[in-house]
């Protein structure tokens, strides 16, 4: 599996854009790269997926350049509620019953007033 | 609609006990992945279940062995507790076919003492 780094914390304030840069120099043509946010005591929750060019929904858009090396979460106009741990995964689309992720230490975010 | 449940929400065991968690997943889902996550790092792969067979185990030892049930509910059980199984012990299900979104329960509490 493709192994990615990311900054281990950043600091941002309310209101403004968050950019989350993961680099995975390996990655597989057969990859795809899933970001994942924790907050405390919870479990993670899926925010977006991609494989290449750009994917965008309700909560945050995800950035990938065409050598698909790096990747860039995007999240606008952050809040207090933000504040949270986000994971970069990269691997093959689970198919079938495959279950396994394989999540790496993320990005702690703190967003503050 | 109910999302993915886990019991007990907290549980203290001393070395060389056994434990039980347990995992409702969500509804319309089958295949029950669990996981395990120290303080500090990101949730590391234990196994999965898909029709009441373990498919796919990560780097864990025998001690962690698994059951589903034919409504999908799921067991982990931990036998010989070391003090490094402290942890959050995650439980993910997703229904089979493609794709990446796993949705997790919040976590059972696990503290050996």
């Amino acid at each position: 599996l493709a192994k990615t780094t990311q900054p281990i914390s950043m600091d941002s304030y309310e209101g403004q854009e968050v950019n989350i840069t993961c680099s995975h120099n390996n990655i597989a043509t057969n990859d795809y790269i899933t970001w994942y946010q924790q907050f405390p005591s919870q479990g993670p929750r899926f925010i977006i997926q991609g494989y290449k060019t750009k994917v965008t929904n309700e909560v945050a858009s995800l950035f990938i350049p065409a050598d698909r090396k790096s990747s860039t979460l995007s999240l606008p106009r952050v809040s207090l509620s933000d504040t949270a741990v986000y994971y970069c995964l990269v691997g093959p689309i689970l198919t079938g019953g495959g279950n396994k992720l394989t999540f790496g230490t993320g990005t702690q975010l703190k967003v503050e007033l | 609609d109910a999302g993915v449940t886990q019991s007990p929400t907290h549980l203290i065991k001393t070395r060389g006990q056994q434990v039980t968690l347990r995992c409702s997943p969500k509804s319309g889902h089958d295949t029950v992945s669990w996981y395990q996550q120290a303080l500090g790092q990101g949730p590391q792969f234990i196994f999965q279940y898909y029709e009441e067979e373990e498919r796919q185990r990560g780097n864990f030892p025998d001690r962690f062995s698994g059951h589903q049930y034919p409504n999908y509910s799921s067991e982990l059980n931990v036998n010989a507790l070391l003090l490094g199984d402290s942890a959050l012990y995650l439980c993910a299900s997703r229904f089979r076919g493609n794709g990446n979104e796993q949705f997790f329960g919040p976590g059972t509490r696990l503290t050996v003492l």
